[in-house]
């Protein structure tokens, strides 16, 4: 099945700056990469996707990269903000929409 | 509209009792999963239904394990003589179609389950 492997798992970084967290997948066959966020106690909230026929998407100060051939994706956010501490979930899926989930990386915006 | 909602969202048992988690999906979704949450980790699926039709329950830890959504919309878990090791977070997500598309999925804030 599929294994998806996120990196780092700990991401300090100052606010205004750029954060960029990494992930890889297994199964050549996943189409569909969501973003999640979540904060402390909190739901899961998607915060960008990436289906496997688009090589970039970007919404405002979000953007996500998709390299097929390297089978890995990576998250971009740009002019953090202290409200960005979180953690944050890739995924890739399954069959079935199973979505199967990296480690997670939390994220701290020093203010 | 309202999001998926999930009840109870705490709860505490004795190691050996049953519980039943529910999940109430956004209305009209078709797809319905269960995640399980260790703390500190990502979601792990368990479970998976289309309609009222339980389609993978290839994550289900045991035989303990049992997920039921016999009317297509409200789904619930139940986990019979729990283990300290179900304690966890267990998500709710559903979305809008079936399998044959990549749909985002939506979230519940999950049922925290401590067993003691």
């Amino acid at each position: 099945g599929e294994n998806v492997e996120q990196h780092p798992s700990t991401l300090s970084v100052q606010e205004g700056d750029s954060a960029v967290i990494k992930c890889t997948y297994s199964d050549s066959a996943s189409n569909y990469f969501p973003w999640y966020k979540q904060e402390l106690g909190k739901r899961p909230q998607l915060i960008i996707d990436i289906r496997s026929n688009v090589g970039e998407k970007k919404d405002q100060r979000i953007a996500v990269t998709l390299n097929k051939t390297a089978k890995h994706f990576s998250l971009h956010i740009t002019e953090t903000q202290p409200e960005d501490s979180a953690v944050y979930f890739c995924a890739a899926v399954e069959y079935g929409n199973k979505l199967v989930f990296g480690a997670g990386t939390i994220l701290r915006v020093k203010s | 509209g309202a999001g998926v909602s999930q009840s109870p969202r705490y709860k505490v048992a004795k190691r050996g009792q049953d519980v039943a988690l529910r999940c109430d999906p956004i209305s009209g979704h078709v797809s319905l999963f269960w995640y399980q949450q260790a703390l500190g980790q990502g979601p792990e699926f368990l479970t998976y239904f289309q309609n009222e039709a339980q389609l993978d329950k290839s994550g289900l830890p045991s035989d303990r394990f049992f997920a039921e959504r016999p009317e297509g919309s409200v789904s619930t878990l139940k986990i019979q003589r729990t283990q300290q090791e179900d304690s966890a977070v267990y998500l709710c997500a559903s979305s809008v179609t079936g399998p044959t598309t990549q749909e985002t999925q939506y979230f519940g804030p999950g049922t925290r389950l401590l067993v003691l």
